[in-house]
C-alpha cells in the first residue's frame, strides 16, 4: 500500500500570503490519480484538484496543484479568509490504492 | 441538485451491528459507483468500501474486510453499509460519496453530511 505523507502538519499564515502544502508518496503515484480535498469544521470534504493539477468545477484559480512521481504540491497563491481549513491529498484509481494523507491544517496566524 | 442523505448511525456496543443508509436524489443512481468514507473524531479520512453502479462489484478496505458489507438498491436510490463485529476503532462519522463513473475510481465530487457511529460499552 502506498502511504501519503503530508507536510507540514500545521501551517500558520496570514490572509494574502502564499501557502505551499506538500504531499509525498512512499512509492511512485501516477499524477493522473492524485487529488486534493479541502475540509472545514463540521463539513464534508470538498474536491479541489484532481489529476494532480486539474481544478475541479468551482475551485478558484488561486488554487493550483503540481508534481509527479512521489512529490506533489498544493499552492494557494493568495490566501482568502475562507481558505483556512484542513487539506488532504489522496491517491485514487482502484480499490487497493484509495488512500489519503493525514492532512495539513492551515490556520490563521 | 445532487443530494445524499445518510442515516442509521448511533451508539452500539463492541461486537454489535449497525446498518447505515444513504438515500440519494438528483441523478440516475444506477449510473454511478458509490463509496463510504469515514473519519474518526479529530482524525483524517479513510476510504471504507465502494460498489459499482450495478452493484455487481464491491470493494473493501483491509480494516473492514470480512466485517462490513456494502450493497445498494437502485430502485430505491439507496446505498447501504452493514457493519458487523464493530470495534471501538470503527467509531467515526461515515460519509457516503458519489463517483463520477459507473465503476469504482475513488474520486468524489459529491458527499453527504455524514452520520456518526459510536462503538462503546
Amino acid at each position: 500500500e502506498i502511504v501519503l505523507t503530508q507536510s507540514p502538519g500545521t501551517l500558520s499564515l496570514s490572509p494574502g500570503e502564499r501557502a505551499t502544502l506538500s504531499c509525498r508518496a512512499s512509492q511512485s503515484v501516477s499524477s493522473t490519480y492524485l487529488a486534493w480535498y479541502q475540509q472545514k469544521p463540521g463539513q464534508a470534504p470538498r474536491l479541489l484538484i484532481f489529476g494532480a493539477s486539474s481544478r475541479a468545477t468551482g475551485t478558484p484559480d488561486r488554487f493550483s496543484g503540481s508534481g509527479s512521481w512521489t512529490d506533489f504540491t498544493l499552492t494557494i497563491s493568495r490566501l482568502e479568509p475562507e481558505d483556512f481549513a484542513v487539506y488532504y491529498c489522496q491517491q485514487y484509481g482502484s480499490s487497493p490504492s484509495i488512500t489519503f494523507g493525514q492532512g495539513t491544517r492551515l490556520e490563521i496566524k | 441538485e445532487v443530494q445524499l442523505l445518510e442515516s442509521g448511525g448511533g451508539l452500539v456496543q463492541p461486537g454489535g451491528s449497525l446498518r447505515l443508509s444513504c438515500v440519494v436524489s438528483g441523478f440516475t443512481f444506477s449510473n454511478y459507483a458509490m463509496s463510504w468514507v469515514r473519519q474518526a473524531p479529530g482524525k483524517g479520512l479513510e476510504w471504507v468500501s465502494g460498489i459499482s453502479g450495478s452493484g455487481g462489484s464491491t470493494y473493501y478496505a483491509d480494516s473492514v474486510k470480512g466485517r462490513f458489507s456494502i450493497s445498494r438498491d437502485n430502485s430505491k436510490k439507496t446505498l447501504y453499509l452493514l457493519m458487523n463485529s464493530l470495534r471501538a476503532e470503527d467509531t467515526a462519522v461515515y460519509y457516503c460519496a458519489k463517483e463520477d463513473y459507473v465503476e469504482l475510481y475513488g474520486l468524489w465530487y459529491y458527499w453527504g453530511r455524514g452520520t456518526l457511529v459510536t462503538v462503546s460499552s
